[in-house]
This record gives structure tokens, C-alpha cells and sequence, in this order.
């Protein structure tokens, strides 16, 4: 079956990076998705990879995946106190649904 | 353009009692899904249409959850007599093609409802 691994949590200093760690195991899951979860409210789309991809770069973020490990890394370049939340990693196992990991809570420390 | 919209934003409701959560999806979203977040977990999909229609319920627990989508626009959770378990948020997301997250197609969360039952 489906299951998705992250560490519960991660504190990084303001300025430094945070690189946020997922394994997954569906090697069919075609694209891959990190959300941001904020206090008190539901799930951004941050950024998402195709798996034929090992990285992809979007202003502050940079993931990086590696199939063969079936691995995934979210990196938050310049890391600002409103970073602050969960970080979910989620693969598709089939075409329907998303399956999420735990998630990852990153506190920022001004 | 406007998110998806939820309410109540919050409940709070004795075990037995019953409860019914609203969803209006992205205007032009042909999938409508229905997820339980447990704190400290990730959410897990209860329930997806598409359109009016059931495409997976596989994760519903009949006994006391359900759910509908009449018209193919907004749906209503409803879960009937509510456990102690049954506290979490219950998020509501919709995506505008038929194709599901494995195509690539983005799925949008709405703030979710949050239940508490005692």
C-alpha cells in the first residue's frame, strides 16, 4: 500500500535554508506535490514535480527527486519567519487521489 | 477568482448528534472531493465526485458518513450519530478537469471545517 514518510519537524534560523525530506513508495505516482498548511487553515499548493524531473526550481523553492530512492526534498532558499507551517508532501498513487505523508512542521526562529 | 468555500468553520457537537458540512467548489470544477485531516496526520480522501457523480467513496464509513452532490456544483458531508473519532477537520477540494492529480491536474483546498465532538 500506499505511505508517504516525513520527520515531524524541522527549525531553521531566519535567513538560513530549510530542506524538508519525503520517501514515498508508489513508483506509478506520475507527479508529486508539496502543500503549505498554515494555523487554523487548509491546504496551499506550493509546487509540484513531474517524476520524469529531478528538479525543479520556482523562485525561493527548489525540489529535488530521486526516482530510483523514490525520494523527494523541498528547499526554502532565505528562509522567512511567514515559512512558518506543515509542509505536506503527497505522491498519486492512481489517477484519482492524493495520498499525504504525516507532514512536516517548520518553525522558523527570528 | 474565489477559493473553495466551506462552513460551518467550526463545530462543536455531542457523540451521537449529527452534523453536516457544506462545500462549494471552484466555479467550473468538474471534481469535488472530501478529506479528513486528524490532527497531527495528513488528510485522507473520503470521498470524490466528479460531477454528480461517485467516483470513489471507498474510504466513506457508510455506517455514519455521507454524501452528496446533487447538481454537480456543492456538496454536503454529513455524518450521523458523530463518534468521538470522528473529530478532525473535514476539507473540501475541487479540480477543474476529469483527469485526477496523476495527470498533473491541481487539486484546491478549501480552509476546512473543523469538528469537535465530546
Amino acid at each position: 500500500g500506499e505511505d508517504v514518510e516525513q520527520s515531524l519537524f524541522l527549525s531553521v534560523r531566519e535567513g538560513d535554508s530549510s530542506v524538508i525530506n519525503c520517501t514515498y513508495t508508489d513508483s506509478s505516482s506520475t507527479y508529486l506535490y508539496w502543500y503549505k498548511q498554515e494555523p487554523g487553515a487548509g491546504l496551499q499548493l506550493l509546487t509540484y514535480i513531474f517524476s520524469n524531473m529531478d528538479m525543479k526550481q520556482d523562485q525561493r523553492l527548489t525540489v529535488l527527486l530521486n526516482k530510483k530512492d523514490k525520494h523527494l526534498s523541498l528547499r526554502i532558499a532565505d528562509t522567512q519567519t511567514g515559512d512558518s507551517a506543515i509542509y505536506f508532501c503527497a505522491e498519486t498513487p492512481g489517477a484519482n487521489n492524493l495520498f499525504f505523508g504525516t507532514g512536516t512542521r517548520l518553525t522558523v526562529i527570528p | 477568482e474565489a477559493g473553495v468555500a466551506q462552513s460551518p468553520r467550526y463545530k462543536i457537537i455531542e457523540k451521537r448528534q449529527s452534523v453536516a458540512f457544506w462545500c462549494n467548489p471552484i466555479s467550473g470544477h468538474a471534481t469535488l472531493y472530501w478529506y479528513q485531516q486528524i490532527l497531527g496526520q495528513g488528510p485522507k480522501l473520503l470521498i470524490q465526485f466528479q460531477n454528480n457523480g461517485v467516483v470513489d467513496d471507498s474510504q466513506l464509513p457508510k455506517d455514519r458518513f455521507s454524501a452528496e452532490r446533487l447538481k454537480g456544483v456543492d456538496s454536503t458531508l454529513k455524518i450521523q450519530p458523530a463518534k468521538l473519532e470522528d473529530s478532525a477537520v473535514y476539507l473540501c477540494a475541487s479540480s477543474y478537469r476529469l483527469q485526477g492529480p496523476n495527470s498533473g491536474n491541481t487539486i484546491y483546498f478549501g480552509e476546512g471545517s473543523w469538528l469537535t465532538v465530546v
